[in-house]
This record gives structure tokens, C-alpha cells and sequence, in this order.
């Protein structure tokens, strides 16, 4: 059970930015919000986490509502690098990572 | 960098094999998983392991077993494969307590006919 929502694709034009929804309305306190992408055939990447703050790194930026039942990824600048499937995940602790079926995102030039 | 290397890309068995996937890290990761990944299913734990002859069950244990003898390897093994077995099998490793911060192989391609 992912405990998360994703929209199945999306679409991005390419130099846009790209803002991948996530709902995660059952999450606990002391759950973070955890982002992997996935490359075509190659294994998943870690992207970027976070627990009610937003964050911002090389990569992206995660923005949490203040009521932490959703969160956005936001690529600010996408590039047809960016074309994967991107997953949402909420964990506790040092549980293993559970992968739901993710976001397939399209960059578009 | 990281490194994650697992022993084939693609992989044909027949049904009934034993068959061996391998997996070795090179950054001295005392975590080790084995996922499979298979459309509009995603990404499914099967084993992991926190250290040496450790050994934990995921969600997909069945039909599966693992071995981990030495730190930087951790192997899948399946006992006598089936056709339903056909999947795409990741590895990935991590330091302990970062479980977060997955490192992810390249993947095995396996067919089973």
C-alpha cells in the first residue's frame, strides 16, 4: 500500500516548470514525504525529501501544505533529461521505501 | 560515486531453473534490496538486508530467496522459476539509517520460457 496519489502522466513544455502533485492525506507526524525518479532503463533516483518545511536542492524544490495531506515537486526549469516516471513516497524511520506507480512525466520540446 | 552493478542486463531462463541474480555495491552499504518492477505495478520489495547473513522479507517474498555473505553482495535466488517470475529485478543499497537515499543498479531483464 503507497499511501500516496499521483496523477498516472503529465506533461511539461521543455525550459517550463514542472509541478508533479502528490496526496498524501493519511500521512502521520512522523512521516517525510520521500521523491525518486526513474529514467527509462535505468534504476530509480533519488531526488529530494522533506518533512513539513519546503525544501530546495540542485535538482528541485518540495513544497508541503501546512497541513501536510499533499505536497509538489517542482522542476524549475524541465529538460527532456527530466522525462521519467516520478514517485511520491511516505515513510517513517528507516522502513524500506514503498514504490507505488508513480507520475510518467513528458518533457516536450 | 556510488556504484551498484548487477551481474547481467538480460536474461533468459526455462522454467523450472535455479537462477541466480547478483548484486555488488562498492561503497561498503550495510543495506541491500531486491525490488522488481513490473508495468502498472511499480517498483514491489521483495528481500533486504541490513547486514551480513541478515535477511528480511518484503512484500513479495514468495517464491524467492537471498543470500548475503559478504557486505558488498547480496544475491536473489530463485529456486525454480515461473513464467511469472518474468520481470525487470533491481537492486539498490544504502548506509544504515538512511534508507531514504537508495542507490539503484542499472536492473536484470529476466525472461522466464
Amino acid at each position: 500500500d503507497a499511501k500516496t496519489t499521483q496523477p498516472p502522466s503529465m506533461d511539461c513544455a521543455e525550459g517550463r516548470a514542472a509541478n508533479l502533485p502528490c496526496n498524501h492525506s493519511t500521512i502521520s507526524g512522523n512521516e517525510y514525504v520521500y521523491w525518486y525518479r526513474q529514467i527509462h532503463s535505468q534504476g530509480p533516483q533519488y531526488i529530494i525529501h522533506g518533512l513539513k518545511n519546503n525544501e530546495t536542492n540542485e535538482m528541485a524544490s518540495l513544497i508541503i501544505t501546512e497541513d501536510r495531506k499533499s505536497s509538489t515537486l517542482i522542476l524549475p526549469h524541465a529538460t527532456l533529461r527530466d522525462t521519467a516516471v516520478y514517485y511520491c513516497i511516505v515513510r517513517v524511520g528507516d522502513t524500506p521505501l514503498v514504490f507505488g506507480k508513480g507520475t510518467r512525466l513528458s518533457v516536450i520540446a | 560515486d556510488v556504484k551498484v552493478t548487477q551481474s547481467s542486463r538480460y536474461l533468459v531462463k526455462r522454467t523450472g531453473e535455479k537462477v541466480f541474480l547478483e548484486c555488488v555495491q562498492d561503497m561498503d552499504h550495510e543495506n541491500m534490496f531486491w525490488y522488481r518492477q513490473d508495468p502498472g505495478l511499480g517498483l514491489r520489495l521483495i528481500y533486504f538486508s541490513y547486514d551480513v547473513k541478515m535477511k528480511e522479507k518484503g512484500d513479495i517474498p514468495e517464491g524467492y530467496s537471498v543470500s548475503r555473505e559478504k557486505k558488498e553482495r547480496f544475491s536473489l535466488i530463485l529456486e525454480s522459476a515461473s513464467t511469472n517470475q518474468t520481470s525487470m529485478y533491481l537492486c539498490a543499497s544504502s548506509l544504515l539509517g538512511r534508507q531514504d537515499e537508495q542507490y539503484f543498479g542499472p536492473g536484470t531483464r529476466l525472461t522466464v520460457t
